[in-house]
């Protein structure tokens, strides 16, 4: 059972903007910065959002951050099929003194 | 642009030891911590441990003691020890470099912590 709880799926149409989200509580979410990864089939994770919501070099500005609370949410707009990925929310946790995840989302692009 | 590239022992015995190691290459070695971050076949992302150039570790209190960290700083490699594996610990393996740093948020300090680099991954099997 993951700390940061994610919905297991999510989906939408080619040029749709979905909204993945992210829930904790104060001890992680609330209190400290949310990233956001994005994993294609077989291979690692790929930073997709740090720190709230900011974007490495090299992520598209379809991709966003934000969070209110001990909530995060993730959006893409203008989906696209490549979109078609697992999207793992993660932050630091003042009880583990750690890092942790959510479960992550799968997302169909129908 | 760092990469990172890891290998080990794929297939283990239950009660034996995984022995990972990771190389940085192309990037600084200092200023970052390295992890090792283990992702169970259901998809869950565990973090296990992070250590940093100076060689101090922090743990995931579930697997602290089992885990050993450490750092080669002549050669820009990490490794990864698990001892008395079962089961349980059949997962994909990453060593990735994380960012860890203080961010002020509406006028509050915040940790950010995130892992910008990862090794490609190993499929480590326990079975008997």
């Amino acid at each position: 059972q993951s700390v940061l709880t994610q919905p297991p799926s999510a989906s939408g149409t080619p040029g749709q903007r979905v909204t993945l989200s992210c829930s904790g509580d104060t001890s992680n979410v609330g209190g400290n910065t949310v990233n956001w990864y994005q994993q294609l089939p077989g291979t690692a994770p790929k930073l997709l959002i740090y720190a709230n919501n900011q974007r490495p070099s090299g992520v598209p500005d379809r991709f966003s951050g934000s969070k209110s609370g001990t909530s995060a949410s993730l959006a893409i707009s203008g989906l696209q099929s490549e979109d078609e990925a697992d999207y793992f929310c993660s932050t630091w946790d003042d009880r583990l003194n750690g890092p942790v995840f959510g479960g992550g989302t799968t997302l169909a692009v129908l | 642009q760092v990469q990172l590239q890891q290998w080990g022992a794929g297939l283990l015995k239950p009660s034996e030891t995984l022995s990972l190691t990771c190389a940085v290459y192309g990037g600084s070695f200092s200023g970052y911590h390295w992890s090792w971050i283990r992702q169970t076949p259901g998809k869950g992302l565990e973090w296990i441990g992070k250590i940093n150039l100076g060689g101090s570790t922090n743990y995931n209190p579930s697997l602290k003691s089992r885990v050993t960290i450490s750092v080669d700083t002549s050669k820009n490699k990490f490794s990864l020890k698990l001892s008395s594996v079962t089961a349980a610990d059949t997962a994909v393996y990453y060593c990735a470099r994380a960012e860890d740093i203080v961010v002020v948020e509406d006028a509050t300090q915040q940790r950010g912590n995130w892992f910008d680099s990862w090794g490609q991954g190993t499929l480590v099997t326990v079975s008997s």
